[in-house]
């Protein structure tokens, strides 16, 4: 079965500096990946997805991630955070088949960002 | 934002007692997921629908049962609620099984069970 690994429960950074959240999985197959962003209070918001090809995804508010398949990593950056960029990030990935595609989430990751 | 609406948002209930969330969607998919959500362990699959009266179990079905009806709406029951599922409750979406597609979340229900 497949499983998700975020190493950090917790990350604090100061506003203007870079972000860096891990991601590790354990699959069989290629695999599909998503990062999600949760607001304190609110539902899931899709961040970036990997499928195949470019191992570098852009997302929306200026995240990206990268794939590097011989480290099993999906880590997410980005270079500047905004206050309004605190909330949690959970990275899943995906067993893609005809009956649904069912998610694997990582325990997320909270992050704090300082004046 | 895809069109799906979660009903209650919030609910107390006492052990014992059955509870039912409702999740209604109007962007007319076919794939509807319950998952919960706890500290620690990110979301986890519940039971999904792949169309109406079609449903399988997820990773952790124990204790819940799901009804769909109809393509808008994916019913989760909780027949006789115990404290373990004091959970948040999420919803999602997705039109299939194609590889581009992304799964939509509702806002999610609160549920306590004291």
């Amino acid at each position: 079965a497949q499983s998700v690994t975020q190493p950090d429960i917790h990350i604090t950074v100061s506003e203007g500096a870079s972000l860096e959240l891990r991601c590790n999985y354990s699959y069989g197959a290629t695999p599909y990946l998503f990062w999600y962003v949760q607001s304190p209070g609110q539902g899931l918001q899709l961040l970036l997805k990997y499928f195949s090809g470019d191992t570098l995804v852009q997302g929306i508010k200026g995240f990206e991630a990268e794939f590097k398949r011989s480290q099993s990593s999906f880590n997410l950056r980005k270079p500047s955070v905004h206050w309004s960029d605190a909330a949690e990030y959970f990275c899943a990935v995906a067993l893609i088949k005809a009956a649904g595609n069912k998610l694997t989430f990582g325990g997320g990751t909270r992050v704090l960002v300082k004046p | 934002d895809a069109g799906i609406t979660q009903s209650p948002r919030h609910k107390v209930t006492e052990t014992g007692t059955p509870v039912t969330l409702r999740c209604h969607q109007t962007e007319n998919h076919r794939y509807m997921y319950w998952y919960r959500q706890d500290p620690g362990h990110g979301l986890r699959l519940i039971h999904y629908s792949y169309g109406v009266k079609d449903t399988d179990k997820g990773e952790v079905s124990d204790g819940y049962s799901v009804s769909r009806s109809k393509t808008e709406d994916f019913l989760l029951t909780l027949e006789s609620a115990t404290s373990s599922q004091t959970s948040v409750y999420f919803c999602a979406i997705d039109g299939g099984g194609s590889s581009t597609d992304t799964q939509y979340f509702g806002p999610g229900t609160r549920l306590t069970v004291l």
